[in-house]
């Protein structure tokens, strides 16, 4: 079975730095997909960026981008600029492509880490 | 508005008690999802429903109930639930499973 970790439950950074957040799976599949996940206070769950397996290039949207290391089963998320809007629970979860049905086809998800934002 | 909306916001309970969570979505998902969110540990997949039908049920104790009347709603039954039940409960909707999962803002049930 597949299994993400996420091996730091709390970083830190200051208002317009840069921080990465660390995740870490397991799987013998060879195509799958990975996403970063972000939980406000609000709770709703926010999709922040998603990579397929497949494509070698980082996936990046404005600030937000990955470092896929396919090879070592790493997949970080970079902030850039960060602000204060950014603090958040954020997820890593991966998915597998294999097939649709089962348990293979849903969201597997890490403990979290809880980003603080300092001005 | 996300798309999923979960009701109610907030739920408090007894153990004896008989209540229902709800998810809706109009986003032309056809699955739909219950996660539950406990402090300090993963997202724990409850119940998948794919065009109405579930798919996976997750060892889940016959006291939580899923109903998926149609594709835009589902509902969570509880009855005589256990203070470690409380938690954040998750709704999430998806088109054929497919890439990514649109979330609803939760339901904090607590269990007293």
């Amino acid at each position: 079975a597949q299994t993400v970790t996420q091996s730091q439950p709390e970083m830190s950074v200051q208002e317009a730095e840069t921080v990465t957040l660390s995740c870490t799976y397991d799987t013998s599949e060879s195509d799958y997909y990975l996403f970063w996940y972000k939980q406000p206070p609000s709770r709703q769950m926010i999709l922040v960026i998603r990579q397929e397996a497949y494509k070698q290039q980082n996936a990046t949207e404005n600030r937000f981008s990955v470092n896929f290391q396919k090879a070592a089963k790493s997949f970080s998320l970079k902030i850039s600029d960060s602000q204060l809007g950014d603090a958040a629970m954020y997820f890593c979860a991966y998915r597998s492509m294999t097939n649709y049905g089962g348990s293979q086809g849903n969201l597997i998800f890490g403990k979290g880490t809880k980003l603080s934002v300092k001005p | 508005e996300t798309g999923v909306t979960q009701t109610p916001r907030h739920l408090v309970m007894g153990m004896t008690n008989k209540k229902s969570l709800k998810c809706e979505q109009h986003l032309g998902h056809n699955a739909m999802y219950w996660y539950k969110q406990s402090a300090k540990k993963p997202l724990e997949l409850m119940f998948v429903y794919s065009l109405e039908e579930r798919v996976e049920n997750n060892s889940v104790p016959s006291r939580f109930s899923p109903e998926c009347p149609n594709s835009s709603h589902l509902f969570l039954h509880l009855h005589t639930l256990q203070p470690e039940d409380s938690a954040l409960y998750l709704c999430a909707s998806s088109q054929d499973m497919g890439l990514g999962y649109t979330f609803g803002s939760g339901t904090r049930l607590t269990v007293v």
